[in-house]
């Protein structure tokens, strides 16, 4: 299986802040991989498929860039709206697999 | 808009088979172009891909759940379903089902979850 490890696992951060994900494959992906955002109590939504493509209707603070191995995502000016946890997935092979997902709260 | 719904029981013996539901409205399964799937995820985890299957009933399955796991599909129901045979305490879970779209390769529709515990 590709192990895929974010960084960090949790992250506090200001209104207004630009705030940082990373994500490493365990081998090269390619750019075979999504950001997922997910708020509690509800499913995952995808925000970034592979790896920079913004997904329709996301906000423009929201994006991806990466290949190969290893991959980030940004939030250019963070709002309340965006506390949630983010998940990195890879779909170069099976199984598909997701990182443990970053934890972000406002500071 | 497409929405999909999982059902099925909230409580599970150890040692018994699971079996949820996804009924899929505003679209048909039988379209071609996406996977049927399931995912689930563990309490405070993250999430793991079950495995996944084609209209016309292909499968995929994670390899640490295969030996336990049967996806199946109804297209005259407009539904699909999950098997997880041998359930413990370590299946408890919020199971979701999506739909992988396959042109562009992501979880485009998920349903809202259905949380299963496993205890006697």
């Amino acid at each position: 299986d590709i192990q895929m490890t974010q960084s960090p696992s949790s992250l506090s951060a200001s209104v207004g802040d630009s705030v940082t994900i990373t994500c490493q494959a365990s081998q090269d992906i390619n750019y075979y991989l999504n950001w997922y955002q997910q708020k509690p109590g509800k499913a995952p939504k995808v925000l970034i498929y592979d790896a920079s493509n913004l997904e329709t209707g996301v906000p423009l603070r929201f994006s991806g860039n990466g290949s190969g191995t290893d991959f980030t995502f940004i939030i250019s000016s963070l709002q309340p709206e965006d506390i949630a946890t983010y998940y990195c997935q890879q779909y170069d092979d099976l199984p598909i697999t997701f990182g443990q997902g970053t934890r972000l709260d406002i500071k | 808009q497409v929405q999909l719904q999982e059902s099925g029981p909230g409580l599970v013996k150890p040692s018994q088979t699971l079996s949820l539901t996804c009924t899929v409205s505003g679209g048909s399964i039988n379209s071609g172009g996406y996977y049927w799937s399931w995912l689930r995820q563990l309490p405070g985890k993250g999430l793991e891909w079950i495995g996944y299957i084609y209209y016309y009933g292909s499968t995929y399955y994670n390899p640490s759940l295969r030996s336990l796991v049967t996806i199946s599909i109804d297209t005259s129901k407009n539904q699909f379903s999950l098997q997880l045979n041998s359930m413990t305490a370590a299946d408890t879970a919020v199971y979701y089902c999506a739909r992988w779209k396959m042109s562009t390769h992501y979880f485009d529709y998920w349903g809202q979850g259905s949380l299963v515990t496993v205890s006697s």
